[in-house]
């Protein structure tokens, strides 16, 4: 069946600095991806989506790009601040079927001042 | 615009207590779903309503039963709770097109004694 992977937190990181969290997945067609984040005491919100290979998605000076060949899409922020301390989660939506969200396991970031 | 309405927000229960989460939404949304979560697994998939008369079970459908009432609401309900099923509880909608993001409830934390 469809799985996401993605990198064990938490990540501790200064503000401004760089932040790379890996996600790759593991399914059949072209599913679409999605990051999730998640403040404390929230609902989850959508962060950014690609619906197809090469698609970048990018919101809040977030990015991710849809890489087929290496089943990934992997989320960057070049300069993260402090109000970026959240829980992120990587998910995919099937190419076909049932259209529900599968999810990794989530990855806690941290931001220094 | 609410989005996705969860009742209650907290709610504690004694082993073998019943008791029914309520979800609603008003972006006339086809699909509905209802995920828990639990530390360090992400989001696991317990029902899913693709519309208005038609359920499905997911991963963890166990000790569980939904009600799709009608296309705004969507209900879960535990029967005969377990400590197992302590967990925060989330509701989401989508429009069930490839590619449409889903839309979460801010969650119920369950506790189970």
């Amino acid at each position: 069946g469809d799985s996401v992977t993605q990198m064990e937190g938490p990540v501790t990181l200064s503000e401004e600095a760089f932040l790379t969290i890996n996600c790759t997945y593991t399914a059949t067609g072209y599913p679409s991806l999605f990051w999730y984040v998640q403040y404390p005491g929230e609902g989850l919100q959508l962060l950014l989506k690609a619906t197809k290979a090469d698609d970048k998605g990018s919101n809040k000076g977030f990015e991710a790009t849809y890489r087929k060949e290496t089943t990934s899409f992997h989320l960057e922020k070049g300069s993260v601040q402090v109000s970026d301390s959240a829980v992120y989660f990587c998910a995919l939506s099937p190419w076909a079927g049932r259209r529900a969200l599968t999810f990794g396991s989530g990855t806690r970031l941290q931001v220094q001042p | 615009n609410a989005g996705v309405t969860q009742t209650p927000k907290f709610q504690v229960l004694k082993t073998g207590q019943s008791m029914t989460l309520q979800c609603a939404q008003d972006m006339n949304h086809n699909s509905m779903y209802w995920y828990r979560q639990d530390p360090g697994m992400g989001l696991r998939l317990i029902y899913y309503s693709a519309s208005e008369g038609t359920t499905d079970k997911g991963e963890v459908p166990n000790g569980y039963n939904v009600s799709r009432l009608n296309k705004r609401e969507f209900s879960l309900r535990l029967e005969s709770a377990a400590p197992s099923q302590t967990s925060v509880y989330f509701c989401a909608s989508s429009a069930g097109d490839r590619g449409t993001e889903a839309f979460f409830g801010q969650g119920t934390r369950l506790t189970v004694v």
